[in-house]
């Protein structure tokens, strides 16, 4: 099982530009999230998709809009970037439901936005 | 509202002594309670988790970290630190009432000196 992979790994944009991160999870998990890391500040979810077919708000999600494209893919869109969404994205799964489980990362995409 | 705190930005440890990373929380109802790291330009990887019973719990690389209700802290230890434990070390408590969301501390970046 590769788990959750992401693409691409690294990408520079100018501002104004988009573009689409995407992330792929195998193990049939029924949740996925996509978070922000930034220096001092830890990870900030930005939107969750709790189930195939929903997807959520989570604390940082402007700029941003995403897709469920279907149980296995989860993808993240920056339609105008902007310098300061210059991050690491890191995609998550998780089995979901009301257990209490832990999430599975993926290796992250390093952006700059110039 | 819920959060998470991490008190120390870094902690610097000699190999072969003990280690201990702090994390207190703040949240509503019955915590939730999770340890990850993250070593350099890699996601993050689950360490342990606390839900309910024995208030130590063992997890990977033989770390541990004990939950103590009355001081809401969930601080990570182990017995002797090796110079591969230094990374970044990530606490954090799932959000009350959500899809399973987390919510994260800023981190602790942990350094074993040989």
């Amino acid at each position: 099982n590769a788990g959750v992979t992401q693409t691409p790994k690294f990408q520079v944009l100018k501002t104004g530009q988009s573009m689409t991160l995407q992330c792929a999870q195998d193990m049939n998990h029924n949740s996925m999230y996509w978070y922000r890391q930034d220096p001092g500040m830890g990870l900030r979810l930005i939107y969750y998709s709790a189930s195939e077919g929903t997807t959520d708000k989570g604390e940082v999600p402007n700029g941003y809009n995403v897709s469920r494209l279907n149980k296995r893919e989860f993808s993240l869109r920056l339609e105008s970037a902007a310098p300061s969404q210059t991050s690491v994205y890191f995609c998550a799964s998780s089995p979901g439901g009301t257990a209490t489980y832990e999430q599975y990362f993926g290796p992250g995409t390093r952006l700059t936005v110039t | 509202a819920q959060s998470v705190a991490q008190p120390e930005d870094q902690v610097n440890v000699a190999e072969g002594n003990p280690l201990t990373v702090k994390c207190t929380y703040s949240v509503s109802g019955n915590p939730y309670l999770f340890w990850y790291v993250q070593y350099p330009n890699r996601g993050l990887q689950f360490l342990l988790k606390y839900i309910t019973g024995d208030n130590l719990v063992k997890g990977s690389y033989g770390f541990e970290a004990e939950f103590n209700k009355s001081q809401t802290s969930f601080h990570l230890k182990k017995p002797s630190a090796l110079v591969s434990d230094s990374a970044l070390y990530f606490c954090a408590v799932r959000h009350g009432g959500s899809q399973g969301n987390l919510i994260f501390g800023k981190g602790t970046k942990l350094s074993v000196k040989p």
